[in-house]
């Protein structure tokens, strides 16, 4: 069985300035992926970031990275120099055998 | 390369009727996956089909739903006789593999409206 959380149903951040969007999961698989999709109000789910559990190496991608904390059960996304485009909800998934789960979103907003 | 396709984007019905929802997978993609999204609760798994073959139907009530991947066309997602709780924006993804590592390739969904 997967779960996945995201406690934060809200965040806000100006614009340039970073943000850290948590997220903690739960899974009895020992190979799996993790991943952060975008969602903005065109309702377009848009793939952001996946780490490999096996990896240690933290993703980057552009202006996103994240903190993976296998032991913790913990994947963060940190986004840098953020921009009015970033604002949407923040989907953090699991992605073991089969099945994905995800967890219930963060609402990013970007004040300019 | 064309993305997921569903349609239609908004379906109303009213209740007691069905709805039909279509979503074609991105080309070289035979693993399909339906997630319905109700406001505060993200994306619930619903079915996960490959050609074919339902793999896992365990998210899909076991009434008035029922999903399909044929060999030829787009899956379908019926729900017959809709109530008011069926309300709900109601996605399609697709992956080319099962692979843990193969992200899903989101449609843009169908928002179905029962009144």
């Amino acid at each position: 069985a997967q779960t996945v959380t995201q406690s934060q149903p809200e965040m806000s951040v100006q614009e340039a300035e970073t943000v850290t969007l948590s997220c903690t999961y739960d899974t009895s698989e020992s190979d799996y992926y993790l991943f952060w999709y975008k969602q903005p109000p065109s309702r377009q789910m848009i793939l952001v970031i996946r780490q490999e559990a096996y990896k240690q190496q933290n993703a980057t991608e552009n202006r996103f990275s994240v903190n993976f904390q296998k032991a913790a059960k913990s994947f963060s996304l940190k986004i840098s120099d953020s921009q009015l485009g970033d604002a949407a909800m923040y989907f953090c998934a699991s992605r073991g055998y089969q099945k994905v789960t995800f967890g219930i979103g963060t609402k990013l907003q970007v004040i300019p | 390369n064309a993305g997921v396709m569903q349609n239609p984007r908004h379906l109303v019905r009213r209740r007691g009727q069905e709805a039909r929802l279509r979503c074609s997978p991105m080309k070289g993609h035979s693993h399909v996956y339906w997630y319905r999204q109700l406001p505060e609760e993200g994306l619930k798994f619903m079915v996960y089909l490959q050609k074919e073959n339902i793999i896992d139907e365990s998210g899909m009530p076991k009434e008035r739903f029922s999903a399909e991947f044929p060999k030829e066309g787009p899956s379908i997602l019926r729900i017959q006789q809709v109530v008011r709780g069926d309300s709900a924006a109601y996605f399609c993804a697709s992956s080319p593999t099962g692979s843990r590592d193969s992200p899903l390739h989101f449609g843009n969904g169908t928002r179905l409206t029962v009144t």
